[in-house]
C-alpha cells in the first residue's frame, strides 16, 4: 500500500541544536515527497518538496530534507533549531501528478529555550 | 488572491443535524481537495475535483457525505445526519494542473464539533 511513516510522535530539541524529524515511505514507482508544518488552529503550510534531482532539497525557514532512495527515507533537518520551530510536522507522498497526497501521522517538534 | 478560504472557521452542531462547509480555492487552481483531520492525526483524504468533475472519493466518505463543485470554482462539503465521530477539522486544498511539481495550498480549515 502507498503510505508514509513518521516513527516519532514527538521530538524534543534544545534551541540552537540541530534537529531531525524522520520519515520513511513505501516503495511504489517514483515518489514525490513533501514536508508540511502546522501551527495550532491553522491549516498546513508547505515547507519543501522532492520531485527529482539533487537528493538534498532546501525549503522555507531554513529547513532542508534529504531523499535517500536506498533507505526509502526523507528526513527533515535544520542545523540550528529555534523556539519558533515548535509545531506539528507532516511528511507526505504522492506517486504521480494525478494522484492525491498521502500524509503521515505527524511529529510534534518541541524546541526548548 | 489571498489563498484558499474556508467558511465557517468553526461549527458546533447537534447530532443528527446537517452541516455544509464552503471552500474557495485559489482562482487559477483547477484541482480542489477535501481532507479530514482528527486530533493528533495526519489529514485523511476524502475527495477531489478537477474543475467540476469529482474524480476520486475515499471509502471514508460515507453516504452521509457529499461534495460538489458546480462551476469548477468554489466547493461545498455537506454532512447529513451528523454523528459525534464526524467531529474533526475539515481541510480544503487546491492545486494547479502543474502536475507533480507542486504540493497543495491549504485553507485554515473548518473545525466541526458534534454534540
Amino acid at each position: 500500500a502507498q503510505s508514509v511513516a513518521q516513527p516519532e510522535d514527538q521530538v524534543n530539541v534544545a534551541e540552537g541544536n540541530p534537529l531531525t524529524v524522520k520519515c520513511t515511505y513505501s516503495v511504489s514507482g517514483n515518489p514525490y515527497l513533501f514536508w508540511y508544518v502546522q501551527y495550532p488552529n491553522r491549516g498546513l503550510q508547505f515547507l519543501l518538496k522532492y520531485i527529482t534531482g539533487d537528493n538534498l532539497v532546501k525549503g522555507s525557514y531554513g529547513f532542508e530534507a534529504e531523499f535517500n532512495k536506498s533507505q526509502t527515507s526523507f528526513h527533515l533537518k535544520k542545523p540550528s533549531a529555534l523556539v519558533s520551530d515548535s509545531a506539528l510536522y507532516f511528511c507526505a507522498v504522492r506517486y504521480s501528478s494525478a494522484s492525491k497526497i498521502i500524509f503521515g501521522s505527524g511529529t510534534r517538534l518541541s524546541i526548548r529555550p | 488572491d489571498t489563498g484558499v478560504s474556508q467558511d465557517p472557521r468553526h461549527k458546533i452542531t447537534k447530532r443528527g443535524q446537517n452541516v455544509t462547509f464552503r471552500c474557495d480555492p485559489i482562482s487559477e487552481h483547477n484541482r480542489l481537495y477535501w481532507y479530514r483531520q482528527t486530533l493528533g492525526q495526519g489529514p485523511e483524504f476524502l475527495t477531489y475535483f478537477q474543475n467540476e468533475a469529482q474524480l476520486e472519493k475515499s471509502r471514508l466518505l460515507s453516504d452521509r457525505f457529499s461534495a460538489e463543485r458546480p462551476k469548477g470554482s468554489f466547493s461545498t462539503l455537506e454532512i447529513q445526519r451528523t454523528e459525534q465521530g464526524d467531529s474533526a477539522m475539515y481541510l480544503c486544498a487546491s492545486s494547479g494542473l502543474g502536475g507533480a511539481d507542486y504540493g497543495y495550498t491549504f485553507g485554515s480549515g473548518t473545525r466541526l464539533t458534534v454534540v
